[in-house]
């Protein structure tokens, strides 16, 4: 049964630090892994997908990379800024042919970023 | 940008009560979603529907749960009976297409309290 864990739980940083959120998955065989922002009270917003065949995607201060065969992600922060606090969530699609909609999540990151 | 709706924001039900809880998917998206949080949990799948049919469902989503897709532009999850350990924040989410790269877009929740 695929497991997803994010390390730490919880990080607090002062403001234009550089910054790594990690998550791990115990199947390797997946199709996809995503990185979510989740706001207090708020939806999950995609941040970034990652192809099982890619190593990794960047969006703007953000990146993820990808390890498959080790079953690791990290996602990236550069220049950490106050707006940034949320908490973060990884999730893997499971390569065994069914929908694409069952994403296994993790339970997230909560980072504070202090002014 | 185009987001996923979802009413309404919060409902509180006693238990032994049907509920129905509303999202409105962008409008180009084929593919919909629920999701649930219990708080302090991890997000978990609840059930995927295309073509007016559901794809995909996990042991969460039994006899106690519906999805329809009553009209062009409506989804929505209906409990029949709720429960206390019903309460938690739900989640839909919609997606372009049935490619595995295509990105989930989540609604801002429901947040079902039952009493």
């Amino acid at each position: 049964k695929q497991e997803v864990t994010q390390i730490p739980a919880a990080l607090s940083v002062p403001e234009g630090e550089n910054l790594v959120l990690n998550c791990s998955f115990t199947d390797s065989a997946i199709y996809n892994l995503q990185w979510f922002r989740q706001d207090p009270g708020k939806g999950l917003t995609s941040l970034l997908l990652i192809q099982s065949s890619q190593r990794e995607q960047t969006s703007g201060r953000l990146n993820a990379s990808l390890d498959k065969s080790s079953g690791r992600s990290t996602l990236y922060i550069a220049a950490s800024q106050p707006g940034d606090s949320a908490t973060y969530l990884c999730a893997v699609l499971l390569n065994y042919g069914g929908s694409q909609g069952n994403l296994i999540f993790g339970k997230g990151t909560k980072l504070s970023v202090k002014p | 940008e185009p987001e996923v709706t979802q009413t309404p924001s919060h409902q509180v039900t006693q238990m032994g009560q049907e509920v129905i809880l509303r999202c409105v998917p962008i409008s180009n998206h084929l593919y919909f979603y629920w999701y649930r949080q219990i708080l302090g949990q991890k997000v978990e799948f609840l059930v995927s529907f295309y073509n007016n049919e559901i794809s995909e469902k996990s042991e969460i989503f039994d006899d106690q749960f519906s999805v329809e897709r009553p009209d062009g532009s409506n989804f929505t999850l209906k409990i029949r009976s709720t429960k206390l350990e019903d309460s938690a924040m739900y989640f839909c989410a919609s997606s372009e297409d049935e490619s595995f790269g295509s990105p989930l877009h989540f609604g801002n929740g429901t947040r079902l309290t039952v009493t």
